[in-house]
């Protein structure tokens, strides 16, 4: 079946940096985009980015531009998130969600369109001192 | 950025009664807008896509409509494991957007 592991929980020191994997299983990796939405304590949903798993290209909202960074690996199916320069205000569970088909382009270029229909389990980042 | 609003922010209902939540968006983003249910602790589970159309495997007693800056969500007969929050999404633009949810728990 469709899945998406994630890795385990992290304890992060403001201004340090976080890793957080993502493992793609039961479909083609390479075939779907991969986003990143994180949500912090009973508070609503965040997106973060958007990564090509095939040609690795990104799309990012202006709020994390220079501070995340995602990128893939296809040899294992897996895509990453790294957020730098954590604050405690990071502190949220962070999830990678299976977005649209790369290979149907919309005739209005909204690549994006898609619903996100897998998510990951969620990784718990948290930032404290 | 298309800003969204949900309505109302929590309603508490009984087993059985039919259930509806608003979606507003600050401009008009046709139906690129989606519907997701999140129980504590676990991640959103995608209920409706473009608007109107059922994901496979959601029940039917799920429904969505509308089109341009108006959107709904029903439940036509709510059902114990339907207490939940539920979100709407835009992805007409970048920054993709959520809602803030709406709450349903037991009256």
């Amino acid at each position: 079946q469709v899945q998406l592991v994630q890795s385990g929980a992290e304890v992060k020191k403001p201004g340090a940096s976080v890793k957080v994997s993502c493992k793609a299983s039961g479909y083609t990796f390479t075939r779907y985009y991969m986003h990143w939405v994180r949500q912090a304590p009973g508070q609503g949903l965040e997106w973060m980015g958007i990564i090509n798993p095939s040609g690795g290209g990104t799309d990012y909202p202006q709020k994390f531009q220079g501070r995340v960074t995602m990128t893939r690996d296809t040899s294992t199916s897996t895509v990453y998130m790294e957020l730098s320069s954590l604050r405690s205000d990071d502190t949220a569970v962070y999830y990678c969600a299976r977005g649209g088909d790369i290979a149907v382009v919309p005739a209005d270029g909204r690549y994006y369109y898609h619903a996100m229909d897998v998510w990951g389990q969620g990784t718990t980042v948290t930032v404290s001192s | 950025d298309i800003q969204m609003t949900q309505s109302p922010s929590s309603l508490s209902a009984s087993v059985g009664d039919r259930v509806t939540i608003t979606c507003r968006t600050s401009q008009s983003i046709n139906n690129y807008l989606h519907w997701y249910q999140q129980k504590p602790g676990k991640p959103p589970n995608l209920l409706i896509y473009t608007a109107s159309s059922l994901q496979s495997g959601v029940p039917s007693r799920f429904s969505g409509s509308g089109s341009g800056t108006d959107f709904t969500l029903t439940i036509s007969s709510l059902q114990p494991e339907d207490f939940a929050t539920y979100f709407c999404q835009q992805t007409f633009r970048l920054p993709l957007t959520f809602g803030p949810g709406t709450t349903v728990d037991i009256k």
